[in-house]
């Protein structure tokens, strides 16, 4: 399969707890983009890497959210002291940089914090 | 105000049924513009690009209109696998580079009856 894979498919977590998602992108795409969906609603942009510069974060993106892509393949998003508000889907999405509006996005992760 | 906002619906139809969704979006500087396509549960899918001369694939026909800030799908001949939730997308330029950051409206849901 060489589509955009995400791990873990489902988390559950206390509130407070820390929890990491991983994403591994389409091989030969150089950008990587985190969404977050809430039921009801449209993806949320979050964050997007081209290689392993971020080059733009959102307000929603909070202090407690981080993320990560060390060698501009695989990317870590954390999200420390979790709160309830925090529940949502983790979307990956990743795309050439000439072609970044054709997202490939991953199945999602999707995080209950209780 | 959101920056794009679409009628939630659910549109329900009858196979072989013509059905119109509208899109309005805020940001004037807005560069580029798609129907992406969410299965319940499934992560979203490019759907098409919209152009202002208006552009068509197959049974699928995506107008824009600049001066209103609007943007149309239209579905003939609905088939049921045309079942999903519609995501009007929005995408924005920094400079002479394209950002990928894409935005995404709330999504409109049609189902497709027998």
């Amino acid at each position: 399969d060489t589509g955009v894979s995400q791990n873990p498919r489902h988390k559950i977590t206390k509130r407070g707890q820390n929890v990491t998602f991983r994403c591994d992108p389409i091989s030969e795409h150089n950008r990587l983009y985190w969404y977050r969906q809430t039921l009801g609603q449209g993806p949320e942009f979050l964050t997007y890497f081209q290689n392993e510069a971020q080059l733009e974060k959102s307000r929603l993106l909070s202090d407690r959210f981080s993320a990560e892509r060390p060698k501009g393949s695989f990317s870590t998003l954390e999200i420390q002291r979790t709160e309830q508000g925090d529940s949502a889907m983790y979307l990956c999405a990743s795309s050439l940089e000439a072609w970044a509006y054709e997202q490939y996005f991953g199945p999602g992760t999707r995080l209950t914090v209780t | 105000r959101k920056e794009v906002e679409q009628d939630p619906g659910p549109f329900n139809v009858p196979e072989g049924a013509t059905v119109a969704f509208n899109c309005t979006y805020s940001n004037s500087a807005s560069q580029s513009f798609f129907w992406y396509r969410q299965d319940c549960r499934k992560e979203p899918k490019l759907l098409m690009s919209v152009y202002s001369s208006g552009n068509e694939d197959g049974r699928f026909t995506a107008q824009l209109n600049r001066a209103s800030q609007y943007i149309s799908l239209l579905i003939r001949d609905s088939k049921l696998s045309d079942s999903a939730t519609y995501l009007c997308v929005v995408n924005m330029r920094l400079g002479s580079s394209n950002t990928g950051k894409l935005i995404f409206g709330q999504g409109t849901t049609l189902q497709v009856k027998p």
